[in-house]
C-alpha cells in the first residue's frame, strides 16, 4: 500500500461542475502539498497545508490531520483546469523530501 | 525572476551510456531535490542537495549520483543506463528554513533510453 493514495485516478467533468479530488496518507506529516502538472511535464505548486483550509481563486484545499485526509476542490471548473493533480506529503521524520501520490488526471469538457 | 530551469529538455541515450542532467534553482533558493517520474506515476525522490552535500537519498542505486555547485546549481548523473531509467527527471528548489515557502519545480528533462 502506498503511503499516499489519491482518488479518483481519472475524472471527467463538464465545464462549470464542482470537482473534488481526495488524498489519504498513512504517515505523520509536517505538510501536505497539492500540485498541478500539465502535459508538458512542468509542475506548479498550488497549496501547501499543515492544517485547516486554504483558498486561491476557484481552488480550495482542506486537510484533516486526525483523519490523515485532504481534499482539493475546484469550483466552476473550466477546460483550462484539465491537468494531473498530485498530492504530496512531507513526513514528520523525512526532512524536506516529499512522497507523492500517483496523481488524478482531470479532464474538463466544454 | 527566473524560476527553476533544467537542461536539456529532452535526451535520447543508449543502454550502458552515461547522462548528466542540469538544474538551476530559483533565485534565492539554496536546496535542490531531484525526482524521477515514470510514465503514469507520481514522482519518486532521488536525492537532495544542500551546501554542496547530499543530505537525503531515496531508494535509488549508486548509479545515480549528483553534485551541487557553490552557486546552488546541481547536476544529476546516471551511469550504466538501463531501459527502466527512461522517465521525466524533475528538479525542485526550496528554501526549507523559511517556513511556508512553496516548492518550485522545473519543467523536467525527459530521458529516453533505447
Amino acid at each position: 500500500k502506498n503511503e499516499v493514495e489519491q482518488s479518483p485516478q481519472n475524472l471527467t467533468a463538464q465545464e462549470g461542475e464542482f470537482i473534488t479530488i481526495n488524498c489519504s496518507y498513512s504517515v505523520g506529516i509536517s505538510a501536505l502539498h497539492w500540485l498541478q502538472q500539465h502535459p508538458g511535464g512542468g509542475i506548479v505548486s498550488l497549496f501547501m497545508l499543515s492544517s485547516g483550509k486554504k483558498k486561491h481563486g476557484r481552488l480550495i484545499a482542506t486537510i484533516n490531520i486526525q483523519e490523515k485526509h485532504s481534499s482539493l476542490h475546484i469550483t466552476a471548473s473550466h477546460p483550462r483546469d484539465s491537468a494531473v493533480y498530485i498530492c504530496a506529503v512531507r513526513g514528520e521524520t523525512s526532512g524536506s523530501r516529499l512522497t507523492f501520490g500517483e496523481g488524478t488526471q482531470l479532464t474538463v469538457n466544454p | 525572476d527566473a524560476g527553476v530551469t533544467q537542461s536539456p529538455t529532452h535526451l535520447i541515450k543508449t543502454r550502458g551510456q552515461q547522462v548528466t542532467l542540469r538544474c538551476s534553482p530559483k533565485s534565492g533558493h539554496d536546496t535542490v531535490s531531484w525526482y524521477q517520474q515514470a510514465l503514469g506515476q507520481g514522482p519518486q525522490f532521488i536525492f537532495q542537495y544542500y551546501e554542496e552535500e547530499e543530505r537525503q537519498r531515496g531508494n535509488f542505486p549508486d548509479r545515480f549520483s549528483g553534485h551541487q555547485f557553490p552557486n546552488y546549481s546541481s547536476e544529476l548523473n546516471v551511469n550504466a543506463l538501463l531501459l527502466g531509467d527512461s522517465a521525466l527527471y524533475l528538479c525542485a528548489s526550496s528554501l526549507p528554513r523559511l517556513r511556508g515557502t512553496p516548492l518550485h519545480f522545473g519543467n523536467g528533462t525527459r530521458l529516453t533510453v533505447t
